[in-house]
């Protein structure tokens, strides 16, 4: 079955302890991408990368890291979490980054509380 | 640059009564437009899109019109069922790599 697995689904963790949210895609896509969900703000692009080694900031990367090593995996790094980074996260997958048909498929979400 | 704004919810319908979602938006050059849906304890997925000016997107009994001279894209479904419940995004692009969403806007349908 084609997705986007997303790991942890639920974190509560306190500030200033490092983690990682794992993302796996198995559908071959080039494009993956990393959005938060606040109320009243919608969804706002953290980093994006458009294939293996690239990866480039997106509307808010203020207090993340990512990385792409490999083609299917996308992990989202929290160096130094912060309350203000309390939040849904969804993972995100393209074929062709976009362009052709700018659909993306999303895993489920990780919801992240920072105490 | 790109922006999507649509209408506030949340909107609490009747089973079978008319649904619509506003959406207008800001872009420039010729962005698609799409409508994201999202089920309870689900990320989004796409319900429908439109590429080019006056394209009409349409699924699962949703449609969506790509009106460039009022720059909207709303959604409408003549009939809703309960099982239609679901947070709808309004989203345009691709634009510097990035679709840009709305805010959403949630959705209750009670039989």
């Amino acid at each position: 079955e084609a997705q986007v697995t997303q790991n942890p689904r639920y974190l509560i963790t306190v500030t200033g302890k490092k983690l990682t949210v794992t993302c796996s895609q198995n559908m071959n896509h080039e494009y993956m991408s990393w959005y938060r969900q606040d109320p009243g703000l919608g969804l706002r692009q953290i980093y994006y990368s458009m294939n293996v080694e690239v990866t480039d900031k997106g509307d808010v990367p203020e207090g993340y890291k990512v990385s792409r090593k490999e083609k299917r995996n996308f992990p989202l790094i929290l160096e130094s979490p912060s309350p203000n980074q309390t939040s849904l996260y969804f993972c995100a997958s393209s074929l062709l980054g976009l362009a052709k048909t700018g659909e993306l498929f999303f895993g489920e979400g990780s919801r992240l509380t920072v105490l | 640059g790109n922006s999507v704004t649509q209408m506030e919810g949340p909107v609490t319908l009747s089973e079978e009564a008319f649904l619509t979602i506003n959406c207008t938006y800001t872009a420039t050059g010729y962005p698609s437009l799409f409508w994201y849906v999202q089920y309870p304890g689900e990320g989004l997925q796409l319900l429908l899109k439109a590429t080019k000016a006056d394209d009409k997107g349409s699924n699962k009994g949703f449609e969506a019109t790509y009106r460039k001279e009022t720059t909207s894209f709303h959604l409408e479904k003549g009939s809703v069922q309960v099982s239609d419940s679901a947070v709808y995004f309004c989203a345009l692009g691709p634009n510097d790599y990035k679709l840009s969403f709305g805010a959403g806007t949630t959705v209750t349908v009670r039989a």
